[in-house]
């Protein structure tokens, strides 16, 4: 069974605060590695979709960086603003021909004015 | 463009009785992928449609079934609810197969009593 973890849980950060946050995914069989931002009442919305080991991308004040040999990407959002608030999803695609997403159970970031 | 769209918004059945879910894939997109996001959960892969046949499956019983029409949409239809079946049901759609960006809907929210 694929695992994919996701850490913390749940964060809760100042307004103008750095964080980031941790997405484990198996390290055999990789494709792709998605990230999604999810407001309450809204669509998951695409942040990034890596596939290079190494790969970093950025939108904005949000970055992601990826290691596919040791199964981990990481999330980082500069300088935290409230509309930052949300829930941040990672999905691993592992075969280069189905798109089948296997998701964490999300980190859920408030930030505080 | 309207993007991903899904109806009903919100659905509430009792135990024994059948649902059908629709979504509408981003103009231009002919894949279709469906989730289930449990309580506390992130979304679980259902199955995903492309060129009107289901090309793969997750780990859900034969009680959940689907299918694609002609101009992309599809249905996702639930037999025999129970009352785990209560959840967010989420439709994706992206380009071809593969590990290409989805772009979510809204979702449907089943309640079964």
């Amino acid at each position: 069974i694929l695992n994919v973890e996701q850490s913390p849980q749940s964060l809760h950060v100042q307004e103008g605060d750095s964080t980031n946050f941790t997405c484990s995914f198996p390290s055999s069989n990789f494709y792709a590695l998605h990230w999604y931002r999810w407001e309450t009442a809204k669509s998951p919305e695409a942040l990034f979709v890596m596939t290079l080991n190494g790969d970093e991308k950025k939108k904005g004040r949000i970055s992601a960086t990826l290691n596919t040999k040791e199964g981990y990407s990481y999330l980082y959002i500069k300088g935290s603003q409230p509309e930052d608030s949300a829930t941040y999803l990672c999905a691993f695609d592992g075969s280069s021909n189905t798109g089948k997403l296997i998701f964490g159970q999300g980190t859920t970031l408030q930030v505080k004015p | 463009d309207a993007g991903v769209t899904q109806s009903p918004t919100h659905l509430i059945k009792t135990r024994g009785q059948q649902v059908t879910l629709r979504c509408s894939p981003k103009s231009g997109h002919d894949t279709v992928s469906w989730y289930q996001q449990a309580l506390g959960q992130g979304p679980q892969f259902i199955f995903q449609y492309y060129e009107e046949e289901e090309r793969q499956r997750g780990n859900f019983p034969d009680r959940f079934s689907g299918h694609q029409f002609p101009n992309y949409s599809s249905e996702l239809n639930v037999n025999a609810l129970l009352l785990g079946d209560s959840a967010l049901y989420l439709c994706a759609s992206s380009f071809g197969l593969g590990g290409n960006e989805q772009f979510f809907g809204p979702g449907t929210r089943l309640t079964v009593l």
